[in-house]
């Protein structure tokens, strides 16, 4: 089974402070993507990348940043974090082909941003 | 509205009852997939509909398909408790990149 793994179910941080949300995925995707999740909003893509190193802005990715280094891990980096950044957010990753392979997600991180 | 939109938001049936969602989208697309999510965790993913195909079945699951209409629905056959969760549709645009589009879901309550 395809295993994503997200470092923390749960994070209370303050505002101002720089943020690292980790994930890991074990099955050599090519893709891997960070959400966040809202009520009433759905999940909103912030960053993707199609390979190491390369990555591609997704709808909302202004106050963050993301980092692959390696294939299996997909960093998001809240650069300064403000309240309004509090939130779930997901981690999925998928096989290469352009939206034609399902996402495979970990079970999120609740971020508190105080 | 956006792309993916899901209708009802929210569904309460008793169990054993069937349950139907339905998905409405707007530009052309490669495929469709429904994702359920338990409360609290991540998305799973159910099935992909191809944008060529009209019908699809797992299981107790039921997808179509109308790419005229542009609109989709997932009926879950003699639904359980377990079923309880929020269900999401995705397309993959035609026009796209590898970005995935999800509407905001409908939570369905499975009442035993």
């Amino acid at each position: 089974d395809v295993k994503v793994t997200q470092s923390s179910r749960y994070l209370v941080k303050r505002t101002g402070e720089k943020v690292f949300l980790e994930c890991v995925q074990d099955m050599d995707h090519e893709n891997m993507f960070w959400y966040r999740q809202d009520p009433g909003l759905g999940l909103r893509l912030i960053y993707f990348s199609y390979d190491v190193k390369m990555k591609e802005k997704g709808d909302i990715p202004e106050g963050y940043s993301v980092s692959r280094e390696k294939k299996e891990r997909f960093s998001l980096i809240l650069e300064s974090a403000s309240t309004n950044q509090t939130s779930m957010y997901l981690c999925a990753s998928s096989f290469a082909a352009r939206g034609s392979q399902p996402q495979h997600f970990g079970d999120g991180t609740r971020l508190s941003i105080l | 509205s956006q792309q993916g939109e899901e209708d009802p938001q929210a569904l309460s049936i008793q169990e054993g009852e069937n349950a139907t969602m339905n998905c409405s989208y707007k530009t052309s697309i490669n495929n469709l997939q429904w994702y359920r999510q338990n409360s609290g965790r991540g998305l799973v993913h159910l099935i992909l509909i191809r944008s060529n195909e009209r019908e699809k079945h797992s299981g107790r699951l039921r997808v179509t398909l109308d790419t005229s209409k542009k609109s989709s629905s997932l009926l879950i056959t003699a639904s359980r408790a377990a079923d309880t969760a929020s269900y999401f549709c995705a397309t993959a645009p035609v026009s796209g990149t590898y970005k995935y589009i999800f509407g905001t879901g409908t939570r369905l309550k499975v009442l035993a």
